[in-house]
């Protein structure tokens, strides 16, 4: 099974800055199937970023992923209000698929 | 477009069982594989297996091998997924979600149901 480490656990920042998340894999993922996804309290999760860099339907630009083998990032440029969340990486390229254990994104 | 529509909150006994219905709509049913993916209670979430609804092929985690079945009834395009001899640590926001690529397991998940709370108490 493919262990994804998240860091850091709480980033806390202002609207207007920039966030860096990190997910590292335990073993590469085959294929860059990896993807990033944003869940507010309540809510499923909505995805952002697929095949490590692909932005889903509907995002906007200032979300941006990174990254292949064991080590990916998600980059959100410009924190605007509603991104502070809980986000999660998840790799779907060696069943089991696996997600991190997240990263709360939180107002500073 | 795609829906995914949920059964609603279960509470059940130690030791009972429990079946979560997942409703699609909007597409060919048969064309993508479902999932189901768990969380509790102030935890993240933890993939389960999938389903393909096309041949009734499935996959579990290993976690889960033994105590979750996954099933659906393509006459009426729903899945289900059901768990046996529950526990506390059953207790949780149970959520399916549809595979985005057509006819693939390892795949994103982009349309995802609005979950059902399962509580576990005796």
């Amino acid at each position: 099974e493919i262990v994804l480490t998240q860091s850091p656990g709480t980033l806390s920042l202002s609207p207007g800055e920039r966030a860096t998340l990190s997910c590292r894999a335990s073993q590469s993922v085959s294929n860059i199937k990896f993807a990033w996804y944003q869940q507010k309290v309540g809510q499923a999760p909505r995805v952002l970023i697929y095949a490590a860099s692909s932005r889903a339907t509907g995002i906007p630009d200032r979300f941006s992923g990174s990254g292949s083998g064991t080590d990916f990032t998600l980059t959100i440029s410009r924190l605007e209000p509603e991104d502070f969340a809980v986000y999660y990486c998840h790799q779907y390229g060696s069943p089991p698929y696996t997600f991190g254990q997240g990263t709360k994104l939180e107002i500073k | 477009q795609v829906q995914l529509v949920q059964s609603g909150a279960e509470v059940k006994k130690p030791g009972a069982s429990v079946k979560v219905s997942c409703k699609a709509s909007g597409y060919t049913f048969t064309g993508y594989y479902i999932f189901w993916v768990r969380q509790a209670p102030g935890q993240g979430l933890e993939w389960m297996g999938w389903i393909n609804p096309n041949s009734g092929g499935t996959n579990y985690a290993q976690k889960f091998q033994g105590w979750v079945t996954m099933t659906r009834d393509t006459s009426i395009t729903t899945a289900y997924m059901e768990l046996t001899s529950l526990t506390s640590d059953a207790t949780a926001v149970y959520y399916c979600a549809r595979g985005e690529t057509a006819g693939y397991s390892s795949t994103w998940l982009y349309h995802w149901g609005q979950g059902t709370l399962v509580t576990v108490s005796s």
